[in-house]
């Protein structure tokens, strides 16, 4: 059974960093591309970032693009979003997705991340 | 990141059909198709369909999606309580080189 959680997610000032992970299970995760979208409060879906499955390729949306890291740690079935100089309209709530070939076939349940003052 | 566009809200009565439509351009819905998605409140996504009309083995077959040019459509047959949730539609887009999201259409079941 596939099974993505996500963690690392809380309150930070604005201009500060934090860490997300995302711990997959029950699926060879080394074989996936994988993803990051996420969503703020009472807002839409809005896609942040996608890594290969090797973890040599990595495309951003533009909102996030020079401040944001995905990353992947295949030995420990993990995903990362390094998020740095984190602004307001960052406030969302962060879901890891599994991606090719079935693109957002599996999303964990998200973790909050509120950037405020 | 240009998006695609999506009505904001379908209002249909009880087993009724709706058909939700999202409007991209050649580089996105055009490209490969677009991917639909249902979200319930509190909940994370859910995939109904890909890349046109590929649906989980999991998914009812009331859900069906499609494509004409640059716009994709998704329709749901014998309307239910518990379709009322917000639907997405997302493509990947050749040029931007990512994912693009519609704003979601709320619908709701009369």
């Amino acid at each position: 059974q596939v099974h993505l959680v996500e963690s690392g997610g809380g309150v930070v000032q604005p201009g500060r960093s934090l860490r997300l992970s995302c711990a997959a299970s029950g699926f060879t995760f080394s074989s996936y591309a994988m993803q990051w979208v996420r969503q703020a409060p009472g807002k839409g879906l809005e896609w942040v970032a996608v890594i290969s499955f090797d973890g040599n390729k990595e495309y951003y949306a533009d909102s996030v693009k020079g401040r944001f890291t995905i990353s992947r740690d295949n030995s420990k079935n993990t995903l990362y979003l390094q998020m740095n100089s984190l602004r307001i309209e960052d406030t969302a709530v962060y879901y890891c997705a599994r991606e090719d070939p079935t693109p957002f076939d599996y999303w964990g349940q998200g973790t909050l991340v509120t950037v405020s003052s | 990141q240009a998006g695609l566009t999506q009505p904001p809200s379908v209002s249909k009565g009880l087993r009724q059909t709706a058909t939700l439509t999202c409007t991209g351009n050649i580089n996105n819905v055009g490209y490969q198709g677009a991917a639909w998605l249902q979200q319930h409140q509190g909940h994370p996504p859910k995939l109904l369909s890909y890349r046109n009309n590929n649906r989980p083995s999991e998914i009812s077959g009331r859900f069906s999606a499609s494509r004409s040019g640059n716009t994709a459509s998704l329709t749901i047959t014998g309307l239910q309580p518990e379709d009322e949730a917000d639907y997405y539609c997302s493509a990947w887009d050749s040029s931007l080189r990512g994912w693009v999201f519609g704003g979601g259409t709320k619908l709701t079941v009369l």
